[in-house]
């Protein structure tokens, strides 16, 4: 069975840096053609793809926000990363992790969410 | 980007109606595109992948077709839990792109 969930801070200030984990269960990063992705969506808006790790360590981000992102893994412990630098009040939204697999090209399982508020 | 264009934004519809929605990319994206349900409670839900094959455990009223840029999604008998926000996503070229969403709202 593949679970995933999102942790984070909840709230934070405007410049700081946003840490997000998703830990994972009934599948590897090790695994030839998985992936983990992060996806966020601000209230009452739409999905936006930001950032994507692979099993060979290969990375993607999306260009709106490719120099505050930074994806990262620890495989053995199943668990995804996504810092995000300098946040502003924009930043905030549900953060999502999902799998990505080679496979379907698609995100076939998704973690809950977890909300994050940039806030003075 | 690949700009995904979804339409329409809300549909209002009935119990064991017939349902279509649509979503076209600003250029080709030879089928990779994917569908997903969002529930009010945040839970997103894969339907389809690759334009047509159904995400495993996903109901046979659930259908997708399309080319080129034009792609659409199809519910043959609406059910009560089938209420919710749809999303396509191309997987065509990065960065993925989402359409702004569908409501599919009980009228």
């Amino acid at each position: 069975q593949v679970t995933l969930k999102e942790s984070g801070p909840g709230i934070l200030q405007p410049s700081q840096t946003l840490s997000l984990t998703c830990s994972f269960s009934g599948f590897s990063l090790s695994t030839s053609g998985i992936c983990v992705s992060w996806i966020r969506q601000p209230s009452g808006k739409g999905l936006e793809w930001l950032a994507t790790i692979c099993w060979e360590d290969s990375k993607g981000y999306n260009p709106s926000l490719k120099n505050r992102l930074t994806i990262s893994k620890d495989t053995s412990n199943n668990q995804a990363f996504l810092k995000i630098t300098s946040v502003d009040t924009a930043d905030t939204a549900i953060y999502y992790c999902a799998r990505r697999d080679y496979g379907s090209y698609s995100f076939d399982y998704w973690g809950q969410g977890v909300m994050v508020t940039v806030s003075s | 980007d690949i700009q995904m264009t979804q339409s329409p934004s809300s549909l209002p519809a009935s119990l064991g109606e017939r349902v279509t929605i649509s979503c076209r990319a600003s250029q080709g994206i030879s089928n990779n595109l994917n569908w997903y349900q969002q529930k009010p409670d945040g839970t997103i839900k894969p339907l389809i992948y690759y334009t047509s094959n159904l995400q495993s455990g996903v109901p046979s009223r659930f259908s997708g077709s399309g080319s080129g840029t034009d792609y659409s999604l199809t519910i043959s008998s609406l059910e009560p839990e089938d209420f919710a926000m749809y999303y396509c996503q191309q997987d065509a070229s990065f960065p993925n792109t989402f359409g702004a969403g569908t409501k599919l709202e009980l009228k």
